[in-house]
C-alpha cells in the first residue's frame, strides 16, 4: 500500500490555466506538506499543513492554495499557471510524536508539472 | 535563517570503492534533525540515512554513514562499498527539532557509479 501517493504523475497545460494536484496519505499524520523542485533539482518547502495551522513560504505566489477536505488529504490548487511554475510538485506528511525521536517524513512520488 | 550547501555538484566513484559527500549548514538553533534523502531516477525521495542533534554518535545505515560535526556544522554522508544503484542525486536536508518537519535541502550532488 503506498503511504503518501499523489494524482497525477504528470500534468500538461496551458500558461493561464487553473489546474489542482491531489494528495493523499493513509498514515494517520497530523501534518501534510507540498514542496516545489526546480529544473534544477532545487528542493523547497512550500507549505505545510495540519488542522490547526496552515503555514506559508513567503516566496509561494498567491495563485497557489493548499486545500484539505480532511486529515488524509491535501490538494495542491494553482491558479493562471504560468511557464516558471513548470517542475515537480511532492506531497508529504509527518507525524510528530511528543517525547520521542520516532518521527519521519514520508514522501510521495511527485507530480511532473510542464507548462506549455 | 537556516541554510544548507553541499559544495559538490556531482561526484564520481569506482564501483565498491568508498565516496564521501560533503554538507554544511547553518543555524542557530540547537536541536535539530539532519537527513540525507537519494533520489534515483525515479524521481521518488528516499531517506538515507537520520542524525539528530543531540547524539554525539554518529549515525550508520548499512553502508552508510555520516561524520557529524555538530561545532563546525557539517555533516558529511560516507558511502562504502559503492553499487551501481547507490547512482542518484543526493540531497542534504535540515529540519528544528520544534516545529513542522520543514525541511531546508541543499542543492544536491549528482552521485555517477563506474562499473
Amino acid at each position: 500500500d503506498t503511504a503518501v501517493s499523489q494524482t497525477p504523475k504528470y500534468l500538461v497545460t496551458q500558461m493561464g490555466n487553473d489546474k489542482s494536484i491531489k494528495c493523499e496519505q493513509n498514515l494517520g499524520h497530523d501534518t501534510m506538506y507540498w514542496y516545489k523542485q526546480d529544473s534544477k533539482k532545487f528542493l523547497k518547502i512550500m507549505f505545510s499543513y495540519n488542522n490547526k495551522e496552515l503555514i506559508i513560504n513567503e516566496t509561494v505566489p498567491n495563485r497557489f492554495s493548499p486545500k484539505s477536505p480532511d486529515k488524509a488529504h491535501l490538494n495542491l490548487h494553482i491558479n493562471s499557471l504560468e511557464l516558471g511554475d513548470s517542475a515537480v510538485y511532492f506531497c508529504a506528511s509527518s507525524q510528530r510524536v511528543a517525547g520521542t525521536s520516532n518521527e519521519k517524513l514520508f514522501f510521495g512520488s511527485g507530480t511532473q508539472l510542464s507548462v506549455l | 535563517a537556516q541554510t544548507v550547501t553541499q559544495s559538490q555538484p556531482e561526484m564520481s566513484v569506482q564501483e565498491a570503492e568508498t565516496v564521501t559527500l560533503s554538507c554544511t549548514y547553518d543555524t542557530s538553533e540547537s536541536d535539530y534533525y539532519l537527513f540525507w534523502y537519494k533520489q534515483p531516477p525515479s524521481r521518488q525521495m528516499i531517506l538515507v540515512i537520520r542524525q539528530e542533534a543531540y547524539k554525539q554518535q554518529n549515525a550508520t545505515e548499512n553502508r552508510f554513514s555520516v561524520n557529524f560535526q555538530k561545532a563546525a556544522k557539517s555533516f558529511s554522508l560516507k558511502i562504502s562499498d559503492s553499487q551501481l544503484g547507490d547512482a542518484a542525486m543526493y540531497f542534504c536536508a535540515y529540519t528544528p527539532r520544534a516545529g513542522s518537519y520543514q525541511l531546508t535541502f541543499g542543492k544536491g550532488t549528482k552521485l555517477s557509479v563506474i562499473p
